[in-house]
């Protein structure tokens, strides 16, 4: 079955980096973007990045440019999450999506998401 | 970017009653090329992920429930739960995707009254 896997969350001083970890099973990891979607404690969800199924598109929200770079590695079905200067704006609980899609290519939603992996800025 | 609205931001239904969550745009979701709205609603319960329910605004993820069903178009779009269980307490989330950005709205927590 399809399984997502974050890891490398923790605690973390200001200003410091976090490489998050996505590893992914049970489907054909180079065919499908990823997403990475944020909350933090008692908040909403917050869209962070995604890369396309080859790591030619990247796109990254507001609140994380320039922060933050997003890579995959289609040998290990992973992608992976750099976060540079991290401040206490960025602690949430950070999780991967698969990005589903249908026969044309058409974007359908985050149809698998992980359990999250937290991570936490604090002196 | 696209801006969600949801509202209301929490409401208590009775069990076995209708609960209707609106969600708007800030611009239109509607894509020409499949008249499709890229339109997810989502639910999450506490301590878990979000899971999906609903994508393009009205076609319900497999083995969802058809108690669950979305409408709407453009920028205006609504989830309803026509028949409130116990099972359905949980926070609901609409999102938008345009040009492989998404955009989530503020949530709705659904409560039993």
């Amino acid at each position: 079955q399809v399984q997502l896997v974050e890891s490398g969350g923790g605690v973390v001083q200001p200003g410091r980096s976090l490489r998050l970890s996505c590893a992914a099973s049970g489907f054909t990891f180079s065919n499908y973007a990823i997403h990475w979607v944020r909350q933090a404690p008692g908040k909403g969800l917050e869209w962070v990045s995604v890369i396309s199924y080859d790591g030619n598109t990247i796109k990254y929200g507001d609140s994380v440019k320039g922060r933050i770079t997003i890579s995959r590695d289609n040998s290990k079905n992973t992608v992976y999450l750099q976060m540079n200067s991290l401040t206490t704006e960025d602690t949430a609980v950070y999780y991967c999506a698969r990005e589903n899609y249908d026969s044309s290519g058409y974007y359908e939603g985050l149809d698998h998401w992980g359990q999250g992996t937290l991570v936490t800025v604090s002196s | 970017d696209i801006v969600m609205t949801q509202s209301p931001d929490s409401l208590a239904v009775s069990l076995g009653e209708r609960a209707t969550i609106n969600c708007k745009s800030s611009q239109s979701v509607l894509y020409s090329s499949n008249n499709k709205n890229f339109l997810g609603w989502y639910q999450q319960k506490p301590g878990q992920p979000p899971k999906l329910l609903i994508y393009w605004a009205s076609t319900r993820e497999s083995g969802v429930p058809d108690r669950f069903s979305g409408s709407g178009s453009g920028t205006d779009f609504t989830l309803t739960i026509s028949s409130l269980q116990a099972e359905d307490v949980a926070v609901y989330y609409c999102q938008a995707y345009y040009r492989n950005v998404l955009s989530f709205g503020g949530g709705t927590k659904v409560e039993i009254k």
